[in-house]
């Protein structure tokens, strides 16, 4: 299954500001989906992102908050957009091969103040 | 879409017993429904899964089964240790598109 590196592990931030998370697969996959959780809360897809078309968003979700790079095959980043303490979660970067499984990164932990 | 309802949301068990956790589907059309393990500070790792064609899957000490009339799959863990401790998420998806997660259970494996 694919490795992903996401970074960074967690961070704290001052809200009005934005963070940029990186996620870096070992293999080229097609699909890379982004998650949100909330503490102690389940997983929330944020939005699917393809190599060469724009992210698609999940209800809830607008790009002017959550914009996605998808350059390619390989690499995506969302970034989190003028941050309140709501947007305070982890998110997860997450990679699928259709029937052969979903692998997701060890996640961003992201605390706003 | 499809709505995944997740029993119960904390299991506690003594070390050596077994641990059933549920999950129930909406959809019809979903035909892919795996587990993840979330340990404290790290990402969701796929444990098991099972597909639409297949009633049950064992791995080692644990187990999915599938009942699709029912439109509800489990996860079975034996002889529980205390490094099982974690939340457990199922999920369920057509094959290729996105998941439906439950809401996890939190799983204390008292030694």
């Amino acid at each position: 299954s694919a490795v992903i590196s996401q970074k960074p592990s967690r961070d704290i931030c001052q809200r009005g500001t934005s963070l940029t998370i990186q996620c870096q697969v070992d293999s080229q996959v097609t699909m890379m989906f982004w998650y949100r959780q909330q503490p102690g809360q389940s997983l929330t897809l944020i939005a699917t992102a393809n190599q060469g078309s724009e992210a698609t968003y999940e209800s809830g979700f607008v790009i002017d908050k959550f914009p996605i790079s998808r350059p390619n095959l390989t690499f995506s980043t969302l970034t989190v957009s003028n941050m309140s303490p709501e947007d305070s979660s982890i998110y997860l970067c997450s990679v699928g091969v259709p029937y052969y499984g979903y692998t997701f990164g060890s996640g961003t932990r992201l605390t706003v103040v | 879409g499809e709505n995944v309802e997740q029993h119960p949301s904390t299991l506690s068990v003594q070390e050596g017993d077994s641990a059933v956790i549920k999950c129930t589907y909406s959809d019809s059309a979903s035909n892919y429904f795996p587990w993840y393990k979330q340990e404290l500070g790290k990402g969701p790792q796929l444990i098991i899964d099972i597909r639409s064609n297949v009633g049950e899957k064992k791995d080692q000490r644990i187990a999915v089964t599938l009942n699709k009339t029912a439109k509800h799959f489990s996860l079975h863990i034996t002889e529980t240790q205390p490094e099982d401790s974690a939340v457990y998420f199922c999920a369920a998806s057509q094959e290729g598109n996105q998941f439906y997660f439950g809401t996890g259970t939190s799983l204390t494996v008292i030694p």
